[in-house]
């Protein structure tokens, strides 16, 4: 079965400052993985995706994300983040046998001014 | 449309009562998917559709969950008498050409209180 975990229920970071919200995986055989962020009553955004290639892979608004395969990880990250990056984060992961997206619980991102 | 529309937004329904969630996906997108979100909760897929067939419906937690898509493009979830614990948002999703490596398109969701 797919699955994929977020560790943290939260994470503050001061504006201007690193973001990184943290996602590890388990699926099998080839792993399709996604970011997505959700802003109150509105659907999920997708931000980004890793299919194959290159493991850094750069989205939308700043953001970016490392595929680990080692570490079974896939981490999103900005560099330098804004208050309106504060949102609901969630990781997505589908093998490359399936179709169905299986979501981490979420991450709240709370960037203080 | 420029994205996919779900209706309604929001929806109160009493114990028992039967309801209906609609779906209008992106055009041309031929794959459409169910998830319910529960409070603090990440989606958890519920059903999948390709054009009109409904290929996957593993995910349905109960015989009175029941989607359908008839003509490929609109996708209507059903839920016979509602039950408390059916109370979540539920998201529907398109993806084009086939399900996979496509990014999920989302729609806002509908909200739904059972009482």
């Amino acid at each position: 079965a797919q699955s994929v975990a977020q560790p943290e229920d939260q994470v503050n970071v001061a504006e201007g400052n690193p973001l990184t919200v943290k996602c590890t995986y388990s699926v099998s055989g080839n792993p399709y993985l996604f970011w997505y962020v959700q802003y109150p009553n509105r659907g999920l955004q997708f931000l980004l995706k890793y299919i194959t290639g290159d493991n850094l892979v750069k989205g939308s608004y700043g953001f970016e994300a490392e595929f680990n395969k080692s570490q079974t990880s896939f981490h999103l990250k900005k560099p330098s983040a804004l208050v309106s990056d504060s949102a609901l984060y969630f990781c997505g992961g589908e093998g490359s046998n399936d179709y169905k997206l299986s979501f981490g619980a979420g991450t709240t991102v709370t960037v203080r001014a | 449309g420029a994205g996919v529309s779900q209706s309604p937004r929001y929806k109160v329904a009493k114990r028992g009562q039967d309801v209906a969630l609609r779906c209008d996906p992106i055009s041309g997108h031929v794959s459409l998917f169910w998830y319910q979100q529960a409070l603090g909760q990440g989606p958890e897929f519920l059903t999948y559709f390709q054009n009109e067939a409904q290929l996957d419906k593993s995910g349905l937690p109960s015989d009175r969950f029941f989607a359908e898509r008839p003509e490929g493009s609109v996708s209507t979830l059903k839920i016979q008498r509602t039950q408390q614990e059916d109370s979540a948002v539920y998201l529907c999703a398109s993806s084009i050409p086939q399900a996979g490596i496509y990014e999920q398109f989302f729609g806002p969701g509908t909200r739904l209180t059972v009482l």
